[in-house]
């Protein structure tokens, strides 16, 4: 079975303090994705991985950093936490799209999520 | 603008009953279409993807979902709803050739009623 794995389900954190959310994903997939999730705002892309070392900002990157060392870990970095930034965080991994294969059409898997309280 | 629409921010049935969540897109694209399920707490689990096989998708838990090009539409259907189906769905759709342009609905809160 596809597994997407975030270390912390739950965390509380003092603003000032610096945060590590980690995903580790299992299918070998080349696309990783960190997306936050709130109340009446949806979900919002904060960062994308199309490889090791490569990222790509999102929606919403400030206040947040990303690291990609290995192909199955990715790992959203807040330096600085904020109460603006307690939400659900959810990591996600794909296959590469394949626009000429239909059987390709690169659905996202998703962790558990995080949900992280700033106070 | 492209755009996913999720007609519905609350949908409430009773068990037993069928279930119809609505999704339209706007899309310059042929799009991967897909629907989502997140029960509280958890992440978002995929129920089924159209990717121009077939118009109707069949998906897990018995969810099947109709891709009508001319109205731009992907609604999500269940025959007889069940209690473990009160969940949030999420319409996405891939609007372009992009590996991160992925479009999320706002959602569709289903609730079952005994």
């Amino acid at each position: 079975d596809v597994k997407v794995t975030q270390s912390s389900r739950y965390l509380v954190k003092r603003t000032g303090e610096k945060v590590f959310l980690e995903c580790v994903q299992d299918m070998d997939h080349e696309n990783m994705f960190w997306y936050r999730q709130d109340p009446g705002l949806g979900l919002r892309l904060i960062y994308f991985s199309y490889d090791v070392k490569m990222k790509e900002k999102g929606d919403i990157p400030e206040g947040y950093s990303v690291s990609r060392e290995k192909k199955e870990r990715f790992s959203l970095i807040l330096e600085s936490a904020s109460t603006s930034q307690t939400s659900m965080y959810l990591c996600a991994s794909s296959p590469i799209y394949d626009v000429w294969g239909p059987d390709r059409p690169g659905e996202l898997f998703f962790g558990e999520g995080s949900r992280l309280t700033v106070l | 603008a492209q755009s996913v629409t999720q007609l519905d921010s609350h949908v409430s049935v009773s068990e037993g009953t069928p279930v119809l969540l609505r999704c339209n897109y706007s899309s310059s694209y042929s799009p991967s279409l897909f629907w989502y399920v997140q029960h509280p707490n958890k992440g978002l689990q995929l129920l089924l993807k159209y990717t121009s096989a077939a118009t109707l998708v069949k998906g897990i838990n018995g969810f099947e979902a109709e891709f009508k090009k001319s109205e731009t539409s992907f609604h999500l259907t269940k025959p007889s709803a069940h209690m473990s189906d009160a969940a949030e769905y999420f319409c996405v759709v891939r609007m372009g050739y992009n590996n991160n342009d992925m479009r999320f609905g706002a959602g569709t809160r289903l609730t079952v009623k005994p």
